[in-house]
């Protein structure tokens, strides 16, 4: 069954808006990592938080985790027409050795 | 070159043939992953390994078997295809450290269509 589950499905918004999609996941997690798909393209890791962390930045992307809410969310700040693309979670349970992935919000930036 | 190469990366086959999809890689991990896509459905794991002589199970093997024939290869097969297993499937690899599944190199697709 799917550990993450994004929030919401889809997004759209204009060129210069802020994007902020939420993950939540049912179980204890050594790390949640965020994932960037372009239409029907591999999927791009983005960034990685683990769970002794509370917020993490990388260019225009802030990545906030609440373990005892057992969520996460990715805010990408002055989007651009180019952010558009599938977002993922996708967390790690530590001993599994491998990531469980959400169903993605999808992201239209339009300009 | 990518690191993570796929193929084919489209395919299309009939109920009940036999499909492989083969995985190789340049980045000389030890883990490699079969995961599935289906629209609005995410990715679901079908496969991993984390060498040679480790392969595992994901949450929906079913139907499925894999090969990891050397740490750059993992192939992934369908013994009787059916419709159902229309989908796109990734392959990935990881370079754990810190006790920890780090992050995943994924290829570029492989678009399976089985009528």
């Amino acid at each position: 069954s799917q550990q993450g589950e994004e929030d919401p499905q889809a997004l759209s918004i204009q060129e210069g808006e802020n994007a902020t999609m939420n993950c939540s996941y049912k179980t204890s997690i050594n790390n949640l990592q965020w994932y960037r798909q372009n239409s029907g393209r591999g999927l791009v890791h983005l960034i990685l938080i683990r769970s002794n962390e509370r917020e993490k930045h990388s260019g225009r992307l802030r990545v906030t985790l609440d373990t005892s809410k057992k969520s996460s969310s990715l805010l990408i700040t002055a989007s651009r027409a180019a952010d558009t693309a599938s977002y993922f979670c996708a967390t790690d349970r530590g001993s599994q050795g491998n990531l469980i992935f959400g169903k993605g919000t999808k992201l239209s930036v339009k300009p | 070159d990518a690191d993570v190469t796929q193929t084919p990366r489209n395919r299309i086959t009939k109920t009940g043939k036999r499909i492989m999809l083969e995985c190789s890689q340049t980045k000389g991990h030890d883990r490699m992953y079969w995961y599935r896509q289906d629209p609005g459905l995410g990715l679901r794991l079908i496969y991993y390994s984390f060498d040679v002589k480790d392969i595992n199970k994901g949450e929906i093997s079913d139907g499925y078997s894999v090969s990891r024939q050397a740490q750059a290869k993992f192939s992934l097969s369908l013994e009787s295809a059916i419709p159902n297993q229309t989908a796109l499937y990734f392959c990935a690899t990881s370079d754990p450290s810190a006790g920890y599944t780090g992050e995943l190199f994924f290829g570029e697709g492989s678009r399976l269509t089985v009528l």
